[in-house]
């Protein structure tokens, strides 16, 4: 079986700080994909990023980056210079075999202006 | 190109009904995902949809059930309506990559289901 863990229920930063949320995950699969999804008040999921395990190589886009770590199960994601517009529900997701996905609880980031 | 289309956007039931939720999948997406998203949590996985076949389910009652049609549309019952149903329900769509379902998940905007 898949789990995935986000420990930070709530983060809480001032416009351009920068925020590192986290994300664990569990899988005896070796092979498996995980994702990052944002979901805003509207409540549509949108999908950010997607990783596969044998793809360690950290990335960036904009102000966005990812760090995928298989020695420590993890896949965090740090948003650099927050905005306002980054304001959302966050979700960690993993998947073995194009089949479900596993998400984590969720990390609310609220950014004030 | 529209994305997941999802109908109704908002449903208020009563407990015991019966519901039908629909979903469109992206152009040239042909694999369908059911999710329940209860209030705070992360979405949990229902069933996926391929080639008319359920290729998978989560752990939910057969209360749930599904359907996928030729033109990979895709409908989610619920039949026996529990409080405990109330939620966000969200569709995903995958695309065929190699003749067969591809890694990634796009979500539709979801049905708000309120069961009284």
């Amino acid at each position: 079986a898949q789990k995935v863990t986000q420990a930070q229920t709530e983060i809480s930063v001032v416009e351009k700080e920068d925020v590192t949320l986290d994300c664990v995950y569990e899988t005896r699969d070796t092979t498996y994909y995980l994702f990052w999804y944002k979901q805003p008040p509207s409540g549509e999921l949108v999908f950010l990023i997607r990783r596969n395990s044998f793809d360690e190589q950290n990335e960036i886009s904009g102000r966005y980056s990812w760090n995928f770590q298989k020695s420590t199960s993890s896949f965090n994601f740090t948003i650099t210079a927050s905005q306002v517009v980054d304001s959302a529900v966050y979700f960690c997701a993993l998947s073995v075999r194009r089949r479900a996905l596993t998400f984590g609880s969720g990390t609310r980031l609220q950014v004030q202006p | 190109d529209a994305g997941v289309t999802q109908s109704p956007t908002h449903l208020i039931k009563t407990r015991g009904q019966q519901v039908t939720l629909r979903c469109s999948p992206k152009s040239g997406h042909d694999t369908v995902s059911w999710y329940q998203q209860a209030l705070g949590q992360g979405p949990q996985f229902i069933f996926q949809y391929y080639e008319e076949e359920e290729r998978q389910r989560g752990n939910f009652p057969d209360r749930f059930s599904g359907h996928q049609f030729p033109n990979y549309s895709s409908e989610l019952n619920v039949n026996a309506l529990l409080l405990g149903d109330s939620a966000l329900y969200l569709c995903a769509s995958t695309p065929n990559v190699a003749g067969g379902p591809g890694e990634t998940q796009y979500f539709g905007p979801g049905t708000r289901l309120l069961v009284l």
